[in-house]
């Protein structure tokens, strides 16, 4: 069964403390991952798409990577503005799978200033 | 450039009756999927549907329906809604019915009594 599941749940860090979130999947043939962010309330946001074991994507303080097996979002020197949840989504390399992302429950991160 | 778009924003029922969520997606993208997701989980896939023909699936009774019109713009269906139907239903987007990035929109917020 394709799985995802997000660790930490929660994070609390304060301005400018550095961190990484992490995203294990099981899938039976990946075809991406991708990582969206959630303000409270609202639809997701488009961030990364990660494709094959060992690529990397950055956009400002947010860097992604991928491996076999997981997937990292690290934040560098975070601001206040950068607390949001973030979700990691998987998509399958088969039929009918094409419009289906398996999310995880997502990581709160919380930006203290 | 318009984003996804949803209405209504928020909608409040009570149990046994009938919703219809609309959902018009990014100019130029052919291909919309629906979402549900409950609070503190992450969107669980619904349907997708490509070129006005459903091309996914998710594990949803057959009390939730969609369609796609000639113009792209897509209504999801609810009918006898239970009280765990209460969620944020979205709407994503995308190129084609093949593997891509989906973009969201903001969301209908559902609340069943």
């Amino acid at each position: 069964e394709d799985q995802v599941t997000q660790s930490p749940e929660a994070l609390r860090l304060q301005e400018g403390e550095s961190s990484s979130l992490n995203c294990s999947y099981t899938v039976s043939g990946l075809r991406g991952l991708f990582w969206y962010r959630q303000d409270p309330g609202k639809g997701p946001e488009f961030l990364f798409t990660l494709y094959s074991a060992g690529e990397e994507k950055e956009k400002e303080r947010l860097k992604a990577t991928l491996t076999k097996k997981e997937s990292f979002l690290h934040i560098t020197a975070p601001k206040p503005e950068d607390s949001a949840t973030y979700l990691c989504a998987v998509q399958a390399l088969r039929l009918g799978s094409q419009g289906n992302l398996i999310f995880g429950k997502g990581t709160k991160l919380s930006v203290k200033p | 450039d318009a984003g996804v778009t949803q209405s209504p924003t928020h909608l409040i029922k009570t149990r046994g009756q009938h919703v219809t969520l609309r959902c018009s997606p990014i100019s130029g993208h052919k291909s919309v999927s629906w979402y549900q997701q409950v609070l503190g989980q992450g969107p669980q896939f619904i349907f997708q549907y490509y070129e006005k023909e459903e091309r996914g699936r998710g594990n949803f009774p057959d009390r939730f329906s969609a369609r796609q019109f000639p113009n792209y713009s897509s209504e999801l269906n609810v009918n006898a809604l239970l009280l765990g139907d209460s969620a944020l239903y979205l709407c994503a987007s995308s190129p084609s019915g093949s593997w891509y990035e989906q973009f969201f929109g903001p969301g209908t917020r559902l609340t069943v009594l």
